[in-house]
């Protein structure tokens, strides 16, 4: 069974870093280019950062860059989300979406992070 | 930046009817247009790609259309487990941009 799942999820104050994980199943990872995608509490879908197949592009939404950094470990079938400076506005469920060409097919549960003081 | 402004934001709906739901871009986006369901405390899921193209598995009375900067989400004759908040997502160009969202709520 193909499967994404999101763990690291917590609350932090602000300012905190944390690291969220995504763990893949069912599929070769490795060949697959994969998202975070973000939804605050009782709102719409915000796109967070891509990575390629191969780790070698990434891109990041303006609202975490410089503050978020997106990577995998294709060896362990993963892929990590390292927030720093983090801020109540980060506030919101965390989920991994595996990219087939442009659309996002496979989506893990999603992990909650909370940002309060 | 592409802006995504979906319509209606709320829709209540009698099971059997007929749902619309528009999507518009603020620039062209080719077909490059993907539709999502989200029910209540659960993830995405993919129902539509590339403005029109099915995905397996997928109930068929669900259907899009469109191109350019206008496309259109069709649920035809609406069931009570439809009721769900629907979005549209380009992958046209960077930043990914995502529509406000639509709730369907079945009366």
């Amino acid at each position: 069974e193909v499967q994404l799942v999101e763990s690291g999820g917590g609350l932090v104050q602000p300012g905190g870093s944390l690291r969220l994980s995504c763990a893949a199943s069912g599929f070769t990872f490795s060949s697959y280019e994969m998202n975070w995608v973000r939804q605050a509490p009782g709102k719409g879908l915000e796109w967070v950062s891509y990575i390629s197949s191969s780790g070698s592009t990434i891109y990041y939404a303006d609202s975490v860059k410089g503050r978020f950094t997106i990577s995998r470990d294709n060896a362990k079938n993963s892929l990590y989300l390292q927030m720093n400076s983090l801020r109540a506005e980060d506030t919101a469920v965390y989920y991994c979406a595996r990219q087939e060409f442009g659309e996002l097919l496979v989506w893990g549960q999603g992990t909650l992070v909370t940002v309060s003081s | 930046e592409i802006v995504l402004t979906q319509s209606p934001d709320f829709q209540s709906v009698t099971p059997k009817e007929k749902v619309t739901i528009t999507c518009r871009a603020s620039q062209s986006i080719g077909s490059s247009l993907h539709w999502y369901q989200q029910k209540p405390d659960q993830s995405p899921k993919l129902l539509i790609k590339y403005a029109s193209q099915s995905i397996s598995g997928v109930p068929s009375r669900f259907s899009g259309s469109g191109s350019g900067t206008d496309f259109t989400l069709t649920i035809n004759s609406l069931e009570a487990e439809d009721a769900a908040a629907y979005y549209c997502h380009q992958s046209s160009s960077l930043p990914w941009t995502f529509g406000q969202g639509t709730k369907v709520e079945i009366k």
